[in-house]
């Protein structure tokens, strides 16, 4: 059973753009969660998505905003671009019925903003 | 607010030797723990968990962790390290439904090097 993918694994953008990242998760998954992993504020929560529907949202500006797709397939969205936005973003699916809090991560994209 | 901590950035040990990652937390109503592993480069990968029973939790790789409500801790424990045990170690907490089932809240990782 393939794992949780994450597209693209690295990127480069600059102060002002935007990105949309994509997460596919394990086939049979419908929830998808995003986390942000940086030195300074360690790993925070996101959103999470089920059946298409923003089911919780963490502590971040409107600038993340994401989305999830019929075929449970996510993508996160950050627009405006700022430095402190480079991060490590990791994408986790977790089976319907599965135990809470127990998730399945993808390998992430690596964002860098120059 | 809700929270773990993990009071070492770093924890060193032979290889052989039994191992402890620390961690304490602070959750209103009844906790739910965890431990993810993240190695190099790679995303997390769940380890074990507490959500009620048993203060001895087995997990996956021989880890186990003991679950302490009177001193909320929820230490991960190994009887003998490997070098290949070597990674970063995250406490975390959530995943209930006042929180939300995979809204998980993360201490700011441990990172263990089991020296051969």
């Amino acid at each position: 059973k393939a794992g949780v993918t994450q597209t693209p694994r690295y990127l480069i953008k600059t102060r002002g753009q935007q990105v949309t990242l994509s997460c596919s998760p394990i086939s049979g998954h419908r929830s998808v969660s995003w986390y942000q992993q940086t030195p300074g504020q360690g790993l925070q929560f996101l959103f999470e998505y089920f059946s298409e529907t923003q089911r919780n949202k963490g502590n971040f500006p409107g600038r993340f905003s994401g989305r999830q797709f019929s075929n449970s397939r996510s993508e996160m969205n950050v627009s405006t671009l700022e430095l402190g936005d480079s991060a490590l973003y990791l994408c986790a699916s977790t089976a319907v019925g599965g135990s809470p809090g127990e998730l399945f991560f993808g390998e992430g994209s690596r964002l860098t903003v120059l | 607010a809700q929270s773990v901590a993990q009071p070492e950035d770093q924890v060193n040990v032979a290889e052989g030797n039994p191992l402890t990652v620390k961690c304490t937390y602070s959750v209103s109503g009844n906790p739910y723990l965890f431990w993810y592993v993240q190695y190099p480069n790679r995303g997390l990968q769940f380890l074990l968990k507490y959500i009620t029973g048993d203060n001895l939790v087995k997990g996956s790789y021989g880890f186990e962790a003991e679950f302490n409500k009177s001193q909320t801790s929820f230490h991960l424990k190994k009887p003998s390290a490997l070098v290949s045990d070597s990674a970063l170690y995250f406490c975390a907490g959530g995943g209930t439904d006042q929180t939300g089932a995979n809204n998980l809240f993360f201490g700011t990782g441990t990172r263990l090097t089991v020296i051969p």
